[in-house]
């Protein structure tokens, strides 16, 4: 039973670019959970998202960040015109009901240069 | 969620047992008691949990006191592998909408060989 899977897991840009970070659930697993962790500080809760639905983004910065978890597919966690704040391991974890316990991916560690 | 303390690291010879102990005296009677560690750069795994009970599974034993205000994760026989940061975390499960982790800043158990 393969785990939660997170691509790429290494992410170089530069100011001003995109960043793509994907994530794909555990198998029967439909809610899906975005975290970062900065350098040397702990994980926060970045947004919680169901099949098409995202419940609760209270984490993630208003400016810049999106995420969404389409019918088929991967989540995604978009970040627009990249700054170096930005740079950080981003961690995606997944549950088979919302109170759950939550399986962590490997992370997309992201680096702006 | 009710606030966890843990000292900020400890150190364990290799294959001795190591107890990783976790203060959360404002738990209320509905919050489980989680465990996760992060091994250097990778993701969050879960170990264990429980709510009452003392719990035991393939890589640890989970002990919580009668008044359920402190609690001792207990690895059997460490190995240097074990080297991580051990993070107790408190949630309300099945019910609610605690499903964001909170994580604090762990203990970074040490094991020596």
């Amino acid at each position: 039973n393969a785990g939660v899977m997170q691509n790429p897991r290494h992410l170089v840009r530069r100011r001003g670019q995109e960043a793509r970070l994907r994530c794909s659930p555990m198998k029967g697993h439909s809610h899906v959970y975005w975290y970062r962790q900065l350098p040397e500080e702990g994980l926060k809760f970045m947004v919680y998202l169901q099949k098409e639905n995202i419940i609760d983004e209270s984490g993630m910065p208003k400016e810049r960040f999106s995420a969404e978890f389409p019918k088929e597919g991967p989540s995604i966690l978009r970040i627009q015109q990249v700054v170096r704040g930005d740079s950080a391991a981003y961690f995606c974890a997944s549950s088979l009901q919302g109170a759950d316990t939550q399986y962590f991916g490997p992370g997309t560690r992201l680096t702006v240069l | 969620d009710a606030k966890t303390t843990q000292p900020p690291s400890m150190d364990c010879a290799e294959g001795r047992a190591a107890n990783l102990p976790c203060n959360h005296s404002t738990i209320s009677g509905n919050e489980y008691v989680y465990w996760y560690r992060q091994i250097h750069s990778q993701g969050p795994q879960y170990i264990i949990h429980g709510l009452k009970n003392n719990e035991t599974n393939e890589m640890a034993s989970l002990i919580i006191t009668e008044d359920r205000k402190s609690s001792t994760l207990i690895l059997p026989h460490a190995t240097l592998r074990d080297t991580a940061v051990y993070y107790c975390i408190v949630r309300v499960v099945n019910g609610g909408s605690n499903y964001k982790l909170t994580f604090g800043k762990g203990t970074l158990l040490t094991v020596n060989p």
